[in-house]
């Protein structure tokens, strides 16, 4: 089966800084990776996703990395604003059986001004 | 204006009642889920469709059902074999099986 855990449960940062959100997974063969974003209250919402066939991917103010090697992937978030507070989840399908996407448990990232 | 929509928002549940969650669609998705989701925890899946009139039982399947009897809806009952029902329950569709998944705006279901 698949596991992704999240390093750390709680960021805090101030605004304009860059945020680094960090997880994990543990089967080799997962192959497509998503992080969401989760206001509360609210269901969560595609941030940015990338393929195994990937190392980095960038969006607006968003960069998702992969490091297959150590099974790790970040998401980096540029010049952070208030309005990024929210829990970020990382999902990952891995490449057997039907493939159902596995959810980690989420980083919850606090912007103060 | 294309989406996933939830209803309802809130619902309450006395126990020993069934309890039928809405979610449709309108972003024609072949696939649609059901999640439930705790405090701290990551989502987990009840249930999946990856095609109208076929349904797949997720990780945590105990105590629900669901239909799919139209491409655009994917309703969910909590049934009163559900021993710990309260949570907040979200709806996702994707294009295909292995495609991004795309979220509704959640139900919040307490039991009384």
């Amino acid at each position: 089966g698949e596991s992704v855990g999240l390093h750390l449960p709680t960021l805090s940062v101030q605004e304009g800084d860059n945020s680094i959100i960090n997880c994990a997974y543990s089967n080799s063969a997962s192959d497509y990776f998503i992080w969401y974003k989760q206001e509360s209250g609210k269901g969560p919402q595609f941030i940015i996703d990338i393929r195994s066939n990937m190392d980095k991917r960038q969006g607006q103010r968003v960069t998702v990395l992969l490091n297959k090697t150590v099974k790790h992937l970040s998401l980096q978030i540029a010049a952070t604003q208030p309005g990024d507070s929210a829990v970020y989840f990382c999902a990952v399908f891995s490449n057997s059986g039907y493939s159902t996407l596995t959810f980690g448990k989420g980083t919850m990232l606090l912007v103060s001004p | 204006d294309g989406g996933i929509t939830q209803s309802p928002k809130y619902l309450f549940r006395k126990e020993g009642q069934n309890v039928t969650l809405s979610c449709e669609q309108n972003l024609n998705h072949d696939a649609m889920y059901w999640y439930r989701q705790d405090p701290g925890q990551g989502l987990r899946l009840i249930y999946y469709s990856q095609i109208v009139n076929d349904f797949q039982k997720g990780d945590i399947a105990e105590g629900y059902s669901v239909s799919r009897e139209k491409k655009e809806s994917f309703p969910l009952t909590v049934t009163s074999a559900q021993k710990n029902p309260t949570a907040f329950y979200l709806c996702a569709s994707s294009s295909a099986r292995r495609d991004t998944q795309y979220f509704g705006p959640g139900t919040r279901l307490t039991v009384l």
